[in-house]
């Protein structure tokens, strides 16, 4: 079946850039995304990457996808106290209906 | 901007009584699901739902949890027994159409209490 796996914590500086990683194992996955859930709130989209593509950049995130090594990326430059949160990355086939397979969260603690 | 409601956000009950779970998904969309996350565990996808069935469950759906849309507004999950190992935060999602990258709409979660 389909795993996907973050690794658990990440610390960085503030100003600092973070990459948090996630490997997964569906070759069949066509859409990747990356999710922001704040203490106590939902979870919200931040960006997603079609598996033809290699990256995707949107403001201060960038994605980067190896499809071969099934391992995705999230970059977030200038990383600001505001951006302490959980990030999931998860999993998809297109289109609606297709239930959506997390990674274990990874904790992003900005720190001053 | 339109987004996914749950209610109530915190439920406690004692185990072996029923509880349902409410959501209001965004209107016009198509695509319902229900997800829980165990305190510190992944977010796990348990049921979606579409032209009022039940399009894929997953093992954790069993006869105990049941899901409805009684009108044009409302989805519900129904837990008819709990048990203690149901206590978890419970994300109702939506999205809007066919095809397009299955961008769910998350709600802010139902905290489930089961004593």
């Amino acid at each position: 079946g389909e795993d996907v796996e973050q690794s658990l914590f990440l610390s960085v500086r503030e100003g600092d850039s973070s990459v948090i990683n996630c490997t997964y194992t569906d070759s069949s996955s066509t859409y990747l995304y990356w999710y922001k859930q704040e203490p106590g709130a939902g979870l919200q989209l931040l960006t997603y990457i079609f598996s033809n593509m290699d990256m995707k950049q949107d403001q201060r995130l960038t994605v980067l996808l190896n499809k071969k090594d099934k391992h995705l990326s999230l970059r977030i430059a200038d990383t600001q106290t505001g951006d302490s949160a959980i990030y999931f990355c998860a999993e998809s086939m297109t289109g609606g209906g297709n239930k959506l397979t997390f990674g274990t969260g990874t904790q992003l603690k900005v720190e001053l | 901007e339109p987004e996914v409601t749950q209610t109530p956000s915190h439920q406690v009950t004692q185990m072996g009584q029923e509880v349902i779970l409410r959501c209001v998904p965004i209107s016009n969309h198509l695509y319902f699901y229900w997800y829980r996350q165990i305190l510190g565990q992944k977010v796990e996808f348990l049921v979606s739902f579409y032209n009022n069935e039940i399009s894929e469950k997953s093992e954790i759906f069993d006869d105990q949890f049941s899901v409805e849309r009684p009108d044009g507004s409302n989805f519900t999950l129904k837990i008819r027994s709990t048990k203690l190992e149901d206590s978890a935060m419970y994300f109702c999602a939506s999205h809007p159409r066919q095809g397009a990258r299955n961008e769910q709409f998350f709600g802010p979660g139902t905290r489930l209490t089961v004593l």
